[in-house]
């Protein structure tokens, strides 16, 4: 059974600083890895997907990696923004009996100004 | 291009009442789900449909949770009766498709925020 544990829980950070959030997943047969944005009170944004057989995804300031092998992802944020304080998730999706979308928890991302 | 729509944005309830969803996926899209938040928690998936057939509902409470998608298009989802333990955001998203490719990135709606007291 999937389970995606992300870390940490929450990260408070100063303005400027460049930052990693970690996704782990426990079953490696994954078809793809999404990493959604989202505020308090709103529904999800979508930053970016990366497919099985991508190693990287890049928008903007944001870099997601994929390492299927180890089963982790991480998200990096370059040059943070008080804007970008938000909960980032990251969701895998693969085909296990049905095919089927397993998020992780979130770390919640405060960016002081 | 329009997003995925939900309504209604909030809804409170006594326990035991029934409730209803709406979603109306973003045009094109054939593959539709149904998520449930619950606060400080990620979202957990309830049923996904691929056009107006159901892909998979494992984790949706049969007893009490029933959804539909008639016409392969909009979807409802509806509790009854409503426990405590409902109170949560129902999120609904949509992707082009399932599977391998980029075609199975998901969209998200607002959702709606359901207190039941």
């Amino acid at each position: 059974k999937q389970e995606v544990t992300q870390i940490p829980a929450a990260l408070s950070v100063p303005e400027g600083e460049n930052l990693v959030l970690n996704c782990s997943f426990t079953d490696s047969a994954i078809y793809n890895l999404q990493w959604f944005r989202q505020d308090p009170g709103k529904g999800l944004t979508s930053l970016l997907l990366i497919q099985s057989s991508q190693r990287e995804q890049t928008s903007g300031r944001l870099n997601a990696s994929l390492d299927k092998s180890s089963g982790r992802s991480t998200l990096y944020i370059a040059a943070s923004q008080p804007g970008d304080s938000a909960t980032y998730l990251c969701a895998a999706s693969a085909n296990a009996g049905g095919f089927k979308t397993i998020f992780g928890a979130g770390t919640r991302l405060f960016v002081k100004a | 291009e329009a997003g995925v729509a939900q309504s209604p944005r909030y809804k409170i309830i006594e326990k035991r009442q029934s409730v209803a969803f709406w979603c109306n996926p973003i045009s094109g899209h054939a593959t539709l789900y149904w998520y449930q938040q619950i606060l400080g928690q990620g979202p957990k998936l309830l049923i996904q449909f691929q056009n107006n057939g159901v892909v998979d509902d494992s984790q949706l409470p049969k007893d009490r949770f029933s959804a539909e998608r008639l016409k392969g298009v909009d979807s409802t989802l509806k509790i009854q009766p409503a426990k405590l333990e409902d109170s949560a955001v129902y999120l609904c998203a949509s992707s082009l498709d399932v599977g391998e490719g980029p075609h199975n990135e998901q969209f998200f709606g607002p959702g709606t925020r359901l207190t039941v007291l």
